[in-house]
């Protein structure tokens, strides 16, 4: 197991576009986080998953965002109708359960350009 | 709601020195975790150090040590024998320990870390 892969490592897309990533975490990680992160800024919590339940979703995230574990193993996080200020670096993490501090281990990121 | 405060947006080192990044947090919570993940120009976040903050001993890492001042709320990372690839952002990061479906890591700014040869 190599660590938490995502995919693609950068999309340039333009506006009004719709883009998905795709984070595949380790393999006995059953939490899976989403953060995006802008320049010059900490990650900011987007949503979180216990298996394939999506258990928390930040405010952050709009009606065009919408993110799926369906097997709880790898998961999709997909962007309808992109705007210039979706320009980000998306991050995903990824941990397990039976670890009372819920390390997390980060993928590379995908980066998000909007035109 | 919690907060994390990273008061210093940069700082250098140099090599073979020592440097001591601060965060201070804001919490009405007992039991939590603290965390310094580093983020190298790669922009692949790594974990450095973690304390539980039931612990009254700082956490060490090699050459990587946290000075937890929980009455104070405060959380410092020193490094030590600085090296040329400790140049990174360093962000400081809390978690609540109680149980249930609050997860997620509370973020400082960061702190942008140079080392000068």
């Amino acid at each position: 197991d190599t660590g938490v892969s995502q995919n693609p490592r950068h999309k340039i897309t333009k506006r009004g576009q719709n883009v998905t990533f795709r984070c595949d975490p380790i393999s006995e990680h059953n939490r899976l986080y989403w953060y995006r992160q802008t320049l010059g800024q900490g990650p900011e919590f987007l949503t979180y998953f216990q298996n394939e339940a999506q258990l928390e979703k930040s405010r952050l995230l709009s009606d065009r965002f919408s993110a799926e574990r369906p097997k709880g193993s790898f998961s999709t996080l997909e962007i309808q109708r992109t705007e210039q200020g979706d320009s980000a670096m998306y991050l995903c993490a990824s941990s397990r359960s039976l670890s009372g501090a819920n390390v997390l281990t980060f993928g590379a990121g995908s980066r998000l350009t909007v035109l | 709601a919690q907060t994390v405060t990273q008061s210093q947006p940069e700082m250098s080192v140099q090599e073979a020195e020592t440097v001591t990044l601060s965060c201070t947090y804001d919490t009405s919570e007992s039991d939590y975790y603290l965390f310094w993940y580093k983020q190298p120009p790669s922009r692949q976040m790594i974990l450095v150090i973690r304390q539980e903050a039931y612990k009254q001993q700082n956490a060490t890492e090699n050459r990587f040590s946290v000075n937890f001042q929980k009455a104070a709320k405060s959380f410092s990372l020193k490094i030590s024998d600085s090296q040329l690839g400790d140049a990174a952002m360093y962000f400081c990061a809390y978690r609540s320990a109680r149980a249930g479906n609050n997860r997620k890591l509370i973020w400082g700014l960061g702190t942008s870390l140079a080392v000068n040869p």
